[in-house]
C-alpha cells in the first residue's frame, strides 16, 4: 500500500458526460501528479500541482482540468468525455518538486462508452 | 529529460538473479536514473534511484555505468511477485515521469 488513495475504483460513463476523479497523496506529501495510461499511449504525464499551485503540464487536454485543494487533495475533472478517453488515470505523490520518488495510487479505471 | 533504451522483454526463472539493462546516452550530469516497476492491474511502484553510483535497496542493486550512458537493474533472487513491466526514467528537476514502453519481465517457476 503505497498511501495514496483514489476514488472511485471504476467508472463507466457515457460519451459527453463529465466526470471527476479523486486522489488522496500521502501524509506529508505536497506534490501531486497525475497520469494517464491507455493501451495505444501508455503512461503519460498530464499535470502537476505542489501545495495548491501548478507546476507542470504535460499532454493534458482542454477538455480536463485539475486542481489541488487547501487539505492537498487532488481531483481531475473530465468533460466532454470521448471513447478515446477510456483509459487507466494514476495519481501520484511526493514530499516535494525536486528530484525524488513518486509514490503512485492503484487507479481509477475510466470506461465510456 | 534523458531518453531511455530497453529490451521489449526479457525473461528468467525464479530464485536466479536478473539484469535488467537502460541505455541512457543522452543523460546530463545531474539527471537521476530512476527505476518503477508495474505489477498487473496496479498502479507503478517505485525500485531504486541512483546518480552516480551503485546503490542498493531491499528491492534491488542499481549499478550505473561510469560515463553514465547506461545503468542495470538487478534483481539479486527473481521471485514470481518481481513479474512486471520495469521502466527506465532519466528525471531532471521538474520531477515529472516520462515513461517508455519499458521491459516486460517473465518469471518461469
Amino acid at each position: 500500500d503505497s498511501g495514496v488513495t483514489q476514488t472511485p475504483k471504476h467508472l463507466i460513463t457515457a460519451t459527453g458526460q463529465r466526470v471527476t476523479l479523486r486522489c488522496s497523496p500521502r501524509s506529508g506529501d505536497l506534490s501531486v501528479y497525475w497520469y494517464q495510461q491507455s493501451l495505444d499511449q501508455g503512461l503519460q504525464f498530464l499535470i502537476q500541482y505542489y501545495n495548491g499551485e501548478e507546476r507542470a503540464k504535460g499532454n493534458i487536454l482542454e477538455r480536463f482540468s485539475a486542481q489541488q485543494f487547501p487539505d492537498l487533495h487532488s481531483e481531475l475533472n473530465l468533460s466532454s468525455l470521448e471513447l478515446g478517453d477510456s483509459a487507466l488515470y494514476f495519481c501520484a505523490s511526493s514530499v516535494a518538486v525536486h528530484t525524488d520518488t513518486q509514490y503512485f495510487g492503484p487507479g481509477t479505471r475510466l470506461t465510456v462508452l | 529529460d534523458a531518453k531511455t533504451t530497453q529490451p521489449n522483454s526479457m525473461e528468467s526463472n525464479e530464485e536466479e538473479p536478473v539484469h535488467l539493462p537502460c541505455n541512457h546516452s543522452t543523460i546530463s550530469g545531474t539527471d537521476y536514473i530512476h527505476w518503477y516497476r508495474q505489477l498487473p492491474s496496479q498502479g507503478p511502484e517505485y525500485v531504486i534511484h541512483g546518480l552516480t553510483s551503485n546503490v542498493n535497496n531491499r528491492m534491488a542493486s542499481l549499478a550505473i555505468a561510469e560515463d553514465r550512458k547506461s545503468s542495470t537493474l538487478i534483481l539479486h533472487r527473481a521471485t514470481l511477485r518481481d513479474a512486471a513491466v520495469y521502466y527506465c526514467i532519466g528525471v531532471r528537476g521538474a520531477q515529472k515521469l516520462v515513461f517508455g514502453q519499458g521491459t516486460r519481465l517473465t518469471i518461469n517457476p
